[in-house]
Parts: C-alpha cells; sequence; structure tokens
C-alpha cells in the first residue's frame, strides 16, 4: 500500500546532540510537510517543500532545519535540540498545495535527556 | 494565539447516539476547514472537509456544519460507533486552502458499547 513512513518510531537524544529524522513516501506527492505537536497541543507547521522548493515558517526557530534529496524522502534536523523540542514529529504529504488531503505518517516522539 | 479552537477535550457517547464535535476559529480569513480522525500510534487520517461557500457537508455517517457569522464548525457523527473512537482534530486554512493548515488541540471520542 503506498504511505507515509517515518523512522525511528522513537528517538532519544541528549541535550544538545544533533539528530535527524527521517520520513519517506510512496504516493509520489510533490509537497511534504514537518509539524510538531507537543503533549495536549495542537499541529504545528515548521516547514515543506513543494517539490524542491523549501517554504520555512516565519515562527520556525534557526536549530530545526530540512533535507529533501528527493521526491521520495525529506529529512529533520535538528541541530542542538533542548528539553522544550521533545515532542511528536508528523510528516505529511499532498499531491498539490490547496484543497488537498494531506497524507500523515504515524510520527517520531523524540525524547531529549 | 490559538486561532482554531476545540474546548472540549474529550466526549462520551453510547453507541447508536449522535456525537457532536465542536470547533470554533477566530481568524475571518479562513475559507476551507477539514476534521482529521487520529488513532493511536497511527498518523491524523482525513475524514472530511467543508468550504466556506456551504454551510453544509455530508459523507455517509459524518456531517459537517458550517456557521460562519458564529465562526463555529461542527462535527456530527450519526450512528456513533465504538470504531469512531478517535481524537478527532478540527483544521483550517485560508486563501481556499492554498494557506498552511491551522489545527485544534484536538479532541477525544469515546464510543461506549
Amino acid at each position: 500500500d503506498a504511505m507515509v513512513i517515518q523512522n525511528p518510531r522513537y528517538q532519544v537524544t541528549q541535550f544538545g546532540k544533533p539528530v535527524t529524522l527521517s520520513c519517506s513516501q510512496t504516493l509520489n506527492h510533490n509537497v511534504m510537510y514537518w509539524y510538531q505537536q507537543k503533549s495536549s497541543q495542537a499541529p504545528k507547521l515548521l516547514f515543506h517543500y513543494y517539490d524542491k522548493d523549501f517554504n520555512n515558517e516565519a515562527d520556525t526557530p534557526d536549530n530545526f532545519q530540512s533535507r529533501r534529496p528527493n521526491t521520495s524522502f525529506c529529512f529533520l534536523d535538528i541541530r542542538s535540540p533542548g528539553l522544550g523540542d521533545a515532542a511528536m514529529y508528523l510528516c505529511a504529504t499532498s499531491r498539490d498545495q490547496g484543497q488537498e488531503t494531506q497524507y500523515f505518517g504515524p510520527g517520531t516522539r523524540l525524547l531529549v535527556l | 494565539d490559538q486561532q482554531v479552537k476545540q474546548n472540549s477535550p474529550s466526549l462520551s457517547v453510547q453507541e447508536g447516539r449522535i456525537s457532536i464535535l465542536n470547533c470554533d476559529y477566530t481568524n475571518s480569513m479562513f475559507d476551507y476547514f477539514l476534521w482529521y480522525k487520529k488513532y493511536p500510534a497511527e498518523g491524523p487520517t482525513f475524514l472530511i472537509s467543508i468550504s466556506s461557500i456551504k454551510d453544509k457537508n455530508e459523507d455517509g455517517r459524518f456531517t459537517v456544519f458550517l456557521n460562519k457569522s458564529a465562526k463555529h464548525l461542527s462535527l456530527h457523527i450519526v450512528p456513533s460507533q465504538p470504531g469512531d473512537s478517535a481524537v478527532y482534530f478540527c483544521a483550517a486554512s485560508a486563501q481556499g486552502g492554498s494557506e498552511k493548515l491551522v489545527f485544534g488541540k484536538g479532541m477525544k471520542l469515546t464510543v461506549n458499547p
């Protein structure tokens, strides 16, 4: 089945130690999104790629970066994780922008020690 | 500043009865609204949407109502089934859906057999 896959499902890192979260999709969608969801909070968009064009949200900290080497893969890099970065990170894709359904992966739960 | 509010964190209903999930928004530029459903250990999945040119959209047991003057939308599930037990997220977008999705915090629905 076509899907959005996130690895790993759980990630533990140390304060200040760089970490990379991975997302892949078999839907061949043009748009890929990264959301951060803290406990009991709404998912919050960090950034998205429309094909190779990177679109950063204004309030996304510089500590968060992203790479999309090809259509299928997108990575979230946290350069120096702080305790406040502990959250669920959700990857989503859509065929195009506009009124297009977003398909979500199961998320990666990040714990910062 | 929360632009999409789901003020009730949880709702419990009996199987066969109606479930009504409410959502309020503050941004008058929002013109496209969606509901997502999330089971534990899975990503959110799209359920139903409505454009601001309509006040009602129906899909099987699920109906979304939009009251633009009150900046309020609701999701009705009739009849409710135990498999509907999940967290439901309300989301909104501006510019006909081309702007980013803004999510509410979610509401946990429990349908008791």
